[in-house]
């Protein structure tokens, strides 16, 4: 079991606005990810991280941008929001130094809807 | 390039019945691993199982079953005797070592398993 967290777990936001998701995780892995989930269930990469200072685009390019000053946290922030942005967005995270072998572990995930 | 194709969108069978969900896989890496998750009405993806490229046993877990081919490049995952509580989206994905780029999951587009009372 993977203690992942990712709050809000629900946002509905008018277009425009700023909004930053949060995903924390209390097992020290090295490695997070970012996966955008569509309405018809498709999930794509969109960011991950390597480690502290460590962050990188994924497969699906995204306008979102993460940020990873501490081992435990990878937030992801919309400067703009705009209704092409309405997903949800889940977290993932597992050990690095074991290369593809170790298990993605995933957060309950964020529901945003950009009205 | 690596790529999971589940072509079943949707399946619904009635409770007690067994079910087998389809996954195959294309990567030209020989060194891989193969994932099944449950995304039940909540959101939240659970990990049901992790096979390597090296290991073609199949696996039994209770009422889950996986049989592992890569003769076929398969993964299939069959719930025997299936349960209400079982009705998710069931997503297969793959993990490859292709020596650069993202190393997140390619997953399928997932089968929405219906189980009805």
């Amino acid at each position: 079991e993977a203690d992942i967290y990712q709050t809000p777990r629900y946002l509905v936001i008018g277009t425009g606005k700023k909004i930053t998701l949060e995903c924390s995780q209390t097992m020290g892995h090295d490695k997070m990810y970012w996966y955008q989930q569509d309405p018809g269930m498709e999930l794509h990469l969109i960011h991950y991280s390597y480690g502290v200072n460590s962050t990188e685009k994924g497969d699906l390019s995204s306008e979102s941008t993460v940020s990873r000053i501490r081992t435990e946290h990878f937030p992801l922030t919309l400067e703009s929001a705009r209704p092409s942005h309405t997903s949800q967005y889940l977290c993932a995270s597992r050990w690095g130094l074991a290369g593809i072998t170790d298990t993605q572990y995933f957060g309950p995930g964020t529901r945003l809807t950009v009205l | 390039a690596q790529k999971v194709t589940q072509a079943q969108t949707e399946i619904s069978v009635v409770e007690k019945e067994d079910v087998t969900l389809d996954c195959v896989y294309e990567t030209r890496d020989t060194t891989y691993y193969l994932f099944w998750y449950k995304q039940p009405p909540s959101g939240e993806l659970v990990f049901l199982i992790r096979r390597n490229s090296f290991d073609e046993q199949n696996e039994i877990s209770g009422r889950y079953s996986w049989n592992f081919q890569k003769s076929t490049s398969s993964f299939n995952f069959t719930i025997t005797a299936s349960q209400v509580v079982d009705s998710a989206v069931y997503f297969c994905a793959l993990s490859a070592d292709s020596g650069g780029g993202a190393d997140g999951l390619t997953f399928g587009k997932g089968t929405h398993l219906i189980i009805q009372p």
